[in-house]
């Protein structure tokens, strides 16, 4: 299957401060790329949907100016956390789409805010 | 969107056959059915999909029935490395399918 990574795999911080996910498609590329987020011992639950050069379509109860979606190409995508607080702490994983089947999750980012 | 309902919990022994069933009573024309393995601190990984009758690759067998009301995960001679939680999603893969996740089934493999 494709190559999906995330960085950092895990990260701490502090209330207030923003923290930025990166997902990457190592081995294709792809316009379409969901956002998800999984509390602790709960389903996997999409933020958002990004489509290169357009804006992120988010599901309903996602603030789009706290969870910031920058789909910079067919390969890059960064989710950021703004003004992190306790109650965003979760496990941030990202997901591409190639062609009509094929999505291929990354292997999660564990957010701590302390 | 279709829902999906599957087994909270499973309990089967290395070497044994296990089987997942999962009821998508609304499924709809367009869906196909598609199987995830999580381990803890992971991300999913596909295991199946399938759209009608049985579906069989390296890792897993789907069953599906003509009513495509439920569909079954069969996994041959689990080891303990199968202990996992396993996602089954009801979706049309032409539109953001997949946008709900049930709680999935708990697999323990035991020795």
């Amino acid at each position: 299957g494709a190559v999906v990574s995330q960085h950092p795999s895990r990260v701490i911080c502090k209330s207030g401060t923003s923290v930025k996910i990166e997902c990457r498609s190592l081995d294709f590329q792809a316009t379409t790329m969901f956002w998800y987020r999984q509390f602790p011992k709960q389903s996997l639950m999409l933020m958002a949907t990004s489509n290169e050069g357009s804006k992120a379509t988010y599901e309903q109860g996602v603030e789009k100016d706290k969870f910031l979606i920058n789909h910079a190409s067919l390969t890059l995508s960064t989710l950021t956390v703004t003004s992190a607080h306790p109650e965003d702490s979760s496990f941030y994983i990202c997901k591409w789409r190639r062609g009509h089947n094929e999505q291929f999750f990354g292997p999660g980012t564990r957010l701590t805010v302390l | 969107l279709a829902k999906t309902t599957q087994p909270i919990s499973m309990d089967s022994y290395e070497g044994q056959e296990v089987n997942i069933t999962c009821s998508h009573n609304n499924i709809a024309t367009n869906d196909y059915i598609t199987w995830y393995q999580q381990f803890p601190s992971q991300g999913p990984r596909f295991i199946i999909q399938g759209y009608k009758t049985k579906v069989t690759n390296e890792v897993a067998s789907l069953f599906i029935p003509a009513d495509r009301k439920s569909s079954t995960l069969s996994l041959p001679r689990v080891s303990l490395s199968d202990t996992a939680v396993y996602y089954c999603l009801v979706g049309d893969p032409e539109s953001n399918y997949q946008l709900i996740w049930g709680a999935g089934t708990k697999l323990i493999i035991k020795p």
